[in-house]
C-alpha cells in the first residue's frame, strides 16, 4: 500500500494562476482532508469528504475547491493564487468504522506552494 | 476558548530526563484521542492513541482525564532523536467527521 500520495510536492505560482494539488489513497478510506499549515503554525481544515459525491467546508476554505468523484481522490483546486495561500498542504484519509484504532488519520507528505 | 489548546513550548529538556505536557479540549462530548508527532517540514504521524484506562508503549504514556478535560503525554529517558513537534488531536462524538488539532508543542532535547 502506497498510503496517501500527494503531488507535486513543491510549486511556486505567480499570483492569480491557478493549479490542483492532487492526492490519493489506496487505503478506500471513506474520510479524507485538505489542511494547511503555516510556518510555525498547526493545522488549519480547508476542506473534507466524508465519501464520493459529498464535500463539506472546514475552517478556511476561501479560495479553494474540491471535489470527490472516486473514493481514492480527492484533489484541492487553486483558482486565483494569493500570497496569503504560501503554505505546506497536507492530505489525509481515514477509516472512522471499527475501533478507536480504526480513527487513525494517515497523512501525505505535503505539498509546498509558494506564490509570489 | 479554543478547542483544543498545547503549550507551545519549546521546552528544551536535557537527554535522559522526563518530559510531560497537556493538552486541554472544550467539548466534554469528545471521544477519541490522539499523539501525532511531527519532525520539521514533515507530515504528522501517528505516536499513539489515547485510551480512557491510559496507555504505555515504551517509553510513552499517554492519560487521559475526562473530569478535566486534559490528556497528557509523558516521555520517559528522553532521546535527541524524540526532538519534534507533539500534536494532541480530539474527535468529537457528534458527527465524527472534523479531528480538531491543537496548535503542538515544540520538543528540542539537548545533549
Amino acid at each position: 500500500n502506497a498510503g496517501v500520495t500527494q503531488t507535486p510536492k513543491f510549486r511556486i505560482l505567480k499570483i492569480g494562476q491557478s493549479m490542483t494539488l492532487q492526492c490519493t489513497q489506496d487505503m478506500n478510506h471513506n474520510y479524507m482532508y485538505w489542511y494547511r499549515q503555516d510556518p510555525g503554525m498547526g493545522l488549519k481544515l480547508i476542506y473534507y469528504s466524508v465519501g464520493a459525491g459529498i464535500t463539506d467546508k472546514g475552517e478556511v476554505p476561501n479560495g479553494y475547491n474540491v471535489s470527490r468523484s472516486t473514493t481514492e481522490d480527492f484533489p484541492l483546486r487553486l483558482e486565483l493564487a494569493a500570497p496569503s495561500q504560501t503554505s505546506v498542504y497536507f492530505c489525509a484519509s481515514r477509516d472512522p468504522r471499527g475501533s478507536s484504532g480504526a480513527n487513525v488519520l494517515t497523512f501525505g507528505a505535503g505539498s509546498r506552494l509558494t506564490v509570489l | 476558548r479554543k478547542e483544543v489548546e498545547q503549550d507551545p513550548g519549546p521546552f528544551n529538556v536535557p537527554e535522559g530526563a522526563t518530559v510531560a505536557f497537556n493538552c486541554t479540549y472544550s467539548n466534554s462530548a469528545s471521544q477519541s484521542f490522539f499523539w501525532y508527532r511531527q519532525d520539521c517540514r514533515k507530515e504528522p504521524k501517528l505516536l499513539m492513541s489515547v485510551y480512557s484506562s491510559g496507555n504505555e508503549d515504551g517509553r510513552f504514556t499517554a492519560q487521559l482525564n475526562r473530569a478535566s478535560q486534559y490528556i497528557s503525554l509523558l516521555i520517559r529517558d528522553s532521546k535527541l532523536s524524540d526532538s519534534a513537534t507533539y500534536l494532541c488531536v480530539v474527535i468529537s462524538n457528534f458527527g465524527n467527521e472534523k479531528l480538531t488539532f491543537g496548535t503542538g508543542t515544540r520538543l528540542t532535547i539537548i545533549p
